[in-house]
């Protein structure tokens, strides 16, 4: 059975530019959830995206987006790139909610983003 | 939400028991803990999941006391292959959470020989 999948792994950006990171979840888990790590911060929840609808959102800027295709797989955009958005950007996927009984996280091992 | 505090990092011996605890004093009545375990240029893996009194699995125990206000989690007998960061998660497990999930900032755990 395969993983998660992220895609890229790694990119590099400017300032100002906008990105978009891709995760194909492991096959029948119909929850997405993306995470921001970061050496200071360390493992941020951004949102989760459950049968194509955002259910649970973390405390990131609106330029920090997403969406879920009908196929569970999902990707998430950050725009107006920043300095500070320099991170490993992991995708994790579920059966069910992150937040319900079959939410037990599997990850995928992430985009590694630089804004230079 | 609930704010978690670890400590940033841990050492010890091959064949101790460890035991890493999380602090989490204003956890909510359905919030759930869950520990989870990284490796460089990995993803986290998931260890285990308790919301009261102890959980055992054939990783790890994990104990969590009355009040809910910390939990620590226990590898028995550990070895080198554990030197890893481990990361406490506390969230609402009910289906009805809205403000999202909290990670501790992780303790780095360090085995040696």
């Amino acid at each position: 059975k395969a993983g998660v999948t992220q895609t890229p792994r790694y990119l590099i950006k400017t300032r100002g530019q906008q990105v978009t990171l891709s995760c194909s979840p492991i096959s029948g888990h119909r929850s997405v959830s993306w995470y921001q790590q970061t050496p200071g911060q360390g493992l941020q929840f951004l949102f989760e995206y459950f049968s194509e609808t955002q259910r649970n959102k973390g405390n990131f800027p609106g330029r920090f987006s997403g969406r879920q295709f009908s196929n569970s797989r999902s990707e998430m955009n950050v725009s107006t790139l920043e300095l500070g958005d320099s991170a490993l950007y992991l995708c994790a996927s579920s059966l069910g909610l992150v937040t319900g009984k079959d939410g037990e996280l599997f990850f995928g091992e992430g985009s590694r983003l630089t804004v230079l | 939400l609930a704010k978690t505090t670890q400590p940033i990092s841990m050492d010890s011996y091959e064949g101790q028991e460890v035991n890493i605890t999380c602090s989490h004093n204003n956890i909510a009545t359905n919030d759930y803990i869950t520990w989870y375990q990284q490796f460089p240029s990995q993803g986290p893996r998931f260890i285990i999941q308790g919301y009261k009194t102890k959980v055992t699995n054939e990783v790890a125990s994990l104990f969590i006391p009355a009040d809910r206000k910390s939990s620590t989690l226990s590898l028995p007998r550990v070895s080198l292959s554990d030197t890893a960061v481990y990361y406490c998660l506390v969230g609402d497990m009910t289906g009805g959470g809205a403000d999202g999930l909290t990670f501790g900032k992780g303790t780095h755990l360090i085995i040696q020989p």
